[in-house]
C-alpha cells in the first residue's frame, strides 16, 4: 500500500479483556515500530523490529504487553487483561532500516479501556 | 538515555508572523534529528530531517531547522506561518549506533495555533 495502515482505528474494551492491535507496514520496509502516545506520557517507544533479528523489546510497560511480526510484514500488538492506564493512542511505523533511515507512521488506534 | 526537550508547550501566533520553536537533545553520541508534524485529525508526517551535511535543512511546506551541534539544539523555523500550519510539532531523535538504534525519542510536543 502506499502508507503504513493500521486497524481497528478505534477499540474500547472492557478493563481485563484481551485486545489485538494490527499494522501494515510499507511494502519493502525491513523495520517496523510500535509507541504509544497518551495524553501523560508523550510519544513513547515500545518495541522495534528489523528483519529476522530479535526484537527490541526493552519498551514494553509491562508482561502484559508483547508483539510479533510475522512473514516480516504485518505486526500485531497484543495487550493481555487491559488497565484503564493503558488508554492511548497505539502508533506504528516502519522503514527502510539502517542507521540514516525515516520512519513512516500509520494513523494509529486509540485504545479507550472502561 | 536519550532526552528531548521542547522549550514550548503552546505558543500562539498571527497569519505572517515569524516561527521558532525550540529542541534540545541530550547523547554524547552520533544521531539523526527530525521534526514530525501531526495536523488535527491526521497521522504523524515527517516535516524535515537531518542525517549529516549542511545543517541547514529545509523541509516541506517552507519549513526549515538548523541544527547546531555544540548546542544539542535542532530549532525549527518558518519566516511567515499561515493558518493551515495551526498543528502539533515534535522533535525527535534517534542514534546512530548502539542498543537504541533506531528508536525514536520524541519531545512533548509543541502546539501551534495560528490566527487569520
Amino acid at each position: 500500500g502506499a502508507g503504513v495502515s493500521q486497524s481497528p482505528s478505534n477499540k474500547v474494551t472492557e478493563k481485563g479483556k484481551d485486545v489485538e492491535l494490527r499494522c501494515d507496514p510499507i511494502s519493502g520496509h525491513t523495520a517496523l515500530y510500535w509507541y504509544r502516545q497518551s495524553l501523560g506520557q508523550g510519544l513513547e517507544f515500545l518495541i522495534y523490529f528489523q528483519g529476522n533479528s530479535a526484537p527490541d523489546k526493552s519498551g514494553l510497560p509491562s508482561d502484559r504487553f508483547s508483539a510479533e511480526r510475522t512473514g516480516g510484514s504485518v505486526s500485531t500488538l497484543t495487550i493481555q487483561r487491559t488497565q484503564q492506564e493503558d488508554s492511548a493512542v497505539y502508533l506504528c511505523a516502519s522503514s527502510l532500516g539502517g542507521s540514516l533511515s525515516e520512519q513512516y507512521f500509520g494513523p494509529g488506534t486509540r485504545l479507550t479501556v472502561t | 538515555a536519550q532526552s528531548v526537550s521542547q522549550h514550548n508547550h503552546h505558543v500562539i501566533l498571527s497569519e505572517a508572523a515569524s516561527l521558532e520553536l525550540g529542541c534540545n537533545y541530550s547523547y554524547g553520541g552520533t544521531v539523526n534529528l527530525f521534526w514530525y508534524v501531526q495536523y488535527p485529525g491526521q497521522h504523524l508526517q515527517l516535516l524535515l530531517k537531518y542525517f549529516s551535511g549542511d545543517p541547514l535543512v529545509k523541509g516541506i511546506k517552507g519549513f526549515e531547522a538548523e541544527f547546531i551541534k555544540s548546542k544539542f539544539s535542532f530549532n525549527l523555523r518558518k519566516p511567515s506561518v499561515q493558518w493551515s500550519d495551526t498543528a502539533e510539532y515534535f522533535c525527535a531523535v534517534n542514534a546512530r549506533r548502539g542498543s537504541t538504534l533506531g528508536r525514536l525519542y520524541f519531545g512533548r510536543g509543541t502546539q501551534l495555533t495560528v490566527w487569520p
